[in-house]
Formats: C-alpha cells, sequence, structure tokens
C-alpha cells in the first residue's frame, strides 16, 4: 500500500556519490509534509537516518544527506562505503484516508 | 538509551487473534513527547504502519487495519501492546514496535525494537 515510490535498486562504486529518490503526491510530500529516512540491514529493523528532510541524528555519518522539492525527495550517499549496502526507506505523513503515515518502496543500495 | 523488546506469539492460527507486548527499557512509556508504534514488514517486502498509543490510552489506527486492530498501553509495566483479530495470511509479517516523536513536522520512528516473525498458519 505504499503511496511513496523509490526505486528497487541502485549501485555504485566505493567513493562514488548516489541518490535514492523518493516520489510522492499532493496528499503527502506535495502538501508540504516532511520525510524522513531509514536504514535497514539484512535481519535487522531500521534504523532512523534522516528527520525533517535534512537532519541526522547524532552517529550518523555526514556522507549521508537529504533534501525535498515539491513531491519529491533525495538521499544522497556521497563517498559511498561498502558499510552502506543495506535497504533505505523513506516516510511521511499522508493526509488522505489510506494511511497516516506511509513508507516509501525501499531501494536496495549495492557497492560494487 | 532507549530500548523497545517485542514478544508474543511466532504461530498464530488463521481466524484467530495475534497478540504482541513490547516492554521499554531506558524510558518512560508516560510522557507527552512520544507515541508508541507498530509497524510490520511482510518478508522480503515494504513497511506498513499500523499505528499508535499515546500513554493516555488515545490511539490511532491504520485505516486499512482499525477494523481488526487494538493497541493499549500499560503504564504500570511501562509496555504497550499489540491485538490483531482474524489474521489471515496475509498478516505474516515481522512485527516491530517503535518509539515515535510527536514532532511539531511529521512524526519519525526512534528506535526501534528487534522485530518479531508472527507466521499466520495452521
Amino acid at each position: 500500500q505504499s503511496v511513496l515510490t523509490q526505486p528497487p535498486s541502485v549501485s555504485g562504486a566505493p567513493g562514488q556519490r548516489v541518490t535514492i529518490s523518493c516520489s510522492g503526491s499532493r496528499s503527502n510530500l506535495g502538501a508540504g509534509y516532511v520525510v524522513h529516512w531509514y536504514q535497514q540491514f539484512p535481519g535487522t529493523a531500521p534504523k532512523l537516518l534522516i528527520y525533517d528532510n535534512v537532519y541526522r541524528p547524532s552517529g550518523v555519518p555526514d556522507r549521508f544527506s537529504g533534501s525535498k522539492s515539491g513531491t519529491s525527495a533525495s538521499l544522497t550517499i556521497t563517498g559511498l562505503q561498502a558499510e552502506d549496502g543495506a535497504d533505505y526507506y523513506c516516510q511521511s505523513y499522508d493526509r488522505s484516508l489510506n494511511a497516516l503515515y506511509v513508507f516509501g518502496t525501499g531501494t536496495k543500495v549495492a557497492v560494487l | 538509551q532507549v530500548q523497545l523488546q517485542e514478544s508474543g506469539p511466532g504461530l498464530v492460527t488463521p481466524s484467530e487473534t495475534l497478540s504482541l507486548t513490547c516492554a521499554v527499557s531506558g524510558a518512560s512509556v508516560s510522557t507527552d513527547d512520544f507515541y508508541w508504534s507498530w509497524i510490520r514488514q511482510p518478508p522480503g517486502k515494504g513497511l506498513e504502519w499500523i499505528g499508535y498509543v499515546f500513554h493516555t490510552g488515545n490511539t490511532n489506527y491504520n485505516p486499512s487495519l482499525r477494523s481488526r486492530v487494538t493497541i493499549s498501553v500499560d503504564t504500570s509495566r511501562n509496555q504497550f501492546s499489540l491485538k490483531l483479530n482474524s489474521v489471515t495470511a496475509a498478516d505474516t509479517a515481522i512485527y516491530y514496535c517503535a518509539r515515535e516523536k510527536v514532532a511539531a513536522t511529521t512524526d519519525w520512528f526512534d528506535p526501534w525494537g528487534q522485530g518479531t516473525l508472527v507466521t499466520v498458519s495452521s
């Protein structure tokens, strides 16, 4: 029931920059609601990576950055490292009747 | 350090009720700054928000699950619980509990419990 669309996968070599998009609509991102990002390694729980579009919780490396514009948001990893291989999910609020809090479809990052 | 730990049966019979508890340590559930949420993830798939409870007992649920879900809080035990009735195989998932930050913008979830796999099967 995801209403936020992400590419299934992105890949890059160590040191490269990769960007993950999160596409929404007028009932969520386009309505001005912010986006949060989570990182999930296989077999573990998601971990908050970015909140309120651009802020990093304590302990999150500064190679992770976020942005938002209109109905879309992006997570960028600058200087990709081997340990960044994981699944990434965006999350926001949706004011339609479908759900209050919605997650993206998820993107698997592969480090080549 | 705030920690959440889910517990409950890993196997539930179709049409029965799924019941899980989330024990919270390192923080009190009796705070106005946070909600206490359940989120699930079918194996190999994405995340779905189920609902939250406030320490007062106020709740909010995903409309798609509202008719079958009850989330409650036990402040004396510093824990909260999920009940999902009339389960089917489609409810098979890893169930996570999480602390939900009451934000001026949009709430976020941090931290999460480790998750518990619940399989619906006869």
